[in-house]
């Protein structure tokens, strides 16, 4: 079945550091993706998506960068701020319409 | 715009007892996806619904439930509460069924079953 992981379940930067959360997803025939930022007490929030036919794409301060050899897509923040502390998470679009989402990773930014 | 709304936000019920919950998606989008979070599970797809019908269903048990207004407003039941359904309960809306469209969560439900 559809799994989606991520590489590291926490990371603490330091404020005005690049952050890069990383996620692997298992369906090769999957084709969309998107990344949320979930606040304590708040619903997930969309950050970005991507297609499969991309493989890099850039919003304010974030890139996501998809690898469909290895199947890995990565989340870069830049200039890392003490409001980007919150967990992410990366959905795989699935097939039937629903999201399959990871774990998560809580990024934690140092002042 | 306003984005997505759940009621009620707080819930506490014991077990055996049954909920409803609420959602009211952002204006214009006609669907409605529910997610249960956990801890320990993460976040798990329990249900999507689009023009009033059903059209995915994510693998839990019968006593989860729901349905979708013609206004796109949607309500989840689980009946004979458990222990174990305690969780933030999202609800996600997006244009259409269409993926590439994004799914745009509300606050959530924080359901606690003693």
């Amino acid at each position: 079945g559809e799994s989606v992981g991520l590489h590291l379940p926490t990371l603490s930067v330091q404020e005005g550091d690049n952050s890069i959360i990383n996620c692997a997803y298992s369906n090769s025939a999957s084709d969309y993706f998107i990344w949320y930022k979930q606040e304590s007490g708040k619903g997930p929030q969309f950050i970005i998506d991507i297609r499969s036919n991309m493989d890099k794409r850039q919003g304010q301060r974030v890139t996501v960068l998809l690898n469909k050899t290895v199947k890995h897509l990565s989340l870069q923040i830049a200039a890392t701020q003490p409001g980007d502390s919150a967990v992410y998470f990366c959905a795989d679009g699935g097939s039937q319409g629903n999201l399959i989402f990871g774990k998560g990773t809580k990024l934690s930014v140092k002042p | 715009k306003a984005g997505v709304t759940q009621t009620p936000r707080y819930l506490i019920k014991t077990r055996g007892q049954q909920v409803t919950l609420s959602c009211s998606p952002i204006s214009g989008h006609r669907s409605v996806s529910w997610y249960q979070q956990t801890p320990g599970q993460g976040l798990q797809f329990l249900f999507e619904y689009f023009s009033e019908t059903q059209r995915n269903k994510g693998n839990f048990p019968g006593r989860f439930s729901g349905r979708q207004f013609s206004n796109s407003r949607s309500e989840m039941n689980v009946s004979t509460l458990e222990l174990g359904d305690s969780a933030l309960y999202l609800c996600a809306s997006s244009l259409a069924v269409d993926r590439g469209l994004g799914q745009y969560f509300g606050p959530g439900t924080r359901l606690t079953v003693t």
